[in-house]
């Protein structure tokens, strides 16, 4: 089946400092990645939809200048939490479209494992 | 009013017994329903997908849809402690963008 894999899977940084998260289509290609955020014991919350080739584009409220998004390929897609700060503590995990039988839409979702980022 | 509404819980349960969990939502276009369970710390996993209404099952797990009451439901024959996680329903229209309820937390007590 698809698996997306997601690095790291928890990492502790001092604030002011940059992390990067990277999200990788193991055995499909996937024009389309998708960032969230979850809180402890609340669900996802969509941060920005990740296109290859082209700008993400981010749900409201969401800084783009703080949370970067890079699509570069068709199995990558990187965030970058810049100037990082205990308030950016959380959860992060990405997902991707994954293939179907009647194409990518059918399946749905396929999540990475999540990344735990500490802000200290 | 959220696309999708799905009570949050926590439920708890006797292992082996039956589990309802069950999710509504408000637009008639969605076609796509699937269920997630997420253990803590970990990413969503997809339990079972269906494509417009009806029933599917998958071992002790039986997904149902009624697009007329716009509800869907899963339910989890004999409940094994290991069925704890926090169920996610999930729909779409297309395909192409999915709508998440917030979760129900369940724990099976052995």
């Amino acid at each position: 089946g698809a698996v997306v894999s997601q690095h790291p899977s928890w990492v502790i940084c001092k604030s002011g400092t940059s992390v990067k998260i990277e999200c990788r289509s193991l055995d499909f290609q996937a024009t389309t990645m998708f960032w969230y955020r979850q809180f402890p014991k609340q669900s996802l919350m969509l941060m920005a939809t990740s296109n290859e080739g082209s700008k993400a584009t981010y749900e409201q409220g969401v800084e783009k200048d703080k949370f970067l998004i890079n699509h570069a390929s068709l199995t990558l897609s990187t965030l970058t939490v810049t100037s990082a700060h205990p308030e950016d503590s959380s959860f992060y995990i990405c997902s991707a479209l994954g293939p179907g039988p009647s194409g990518a839409s059918a399946y749905g979702y396929t999540f990475g494992s999540g990344t735990r980022l500490t802000v200290v | 009013q959220k696309e999708v509404e799905q009570d949050p819980g926590p439920l708890s349960v006797p292992e082996g017994a039956i589990v309802s969990l069950n999710c509504t939502y408000s637009n008639s276009a969605f076609q796509y329903f699937m269920w997630y369970r997420q253990y803590s710390r970990k990413g969503p996993e997809l339990l079972m997908y269906t494509y417009s209404s009806g029933n599917k099952e998958d071992g002790r797990f039986t997904a149902q849809v009624d697009k007329s009451s716009k509800y869907i439901s899963l339910f989890i024959r004999d409940s094994q402690p290991s069925d704890s996680a926090t169920y996610l329903c999930a729909m779409s229209p297309t395909g192409n963008q999915f709508y998440f309820g917030t979760g129900t937390s369940l724990t099976v007590i052995p």
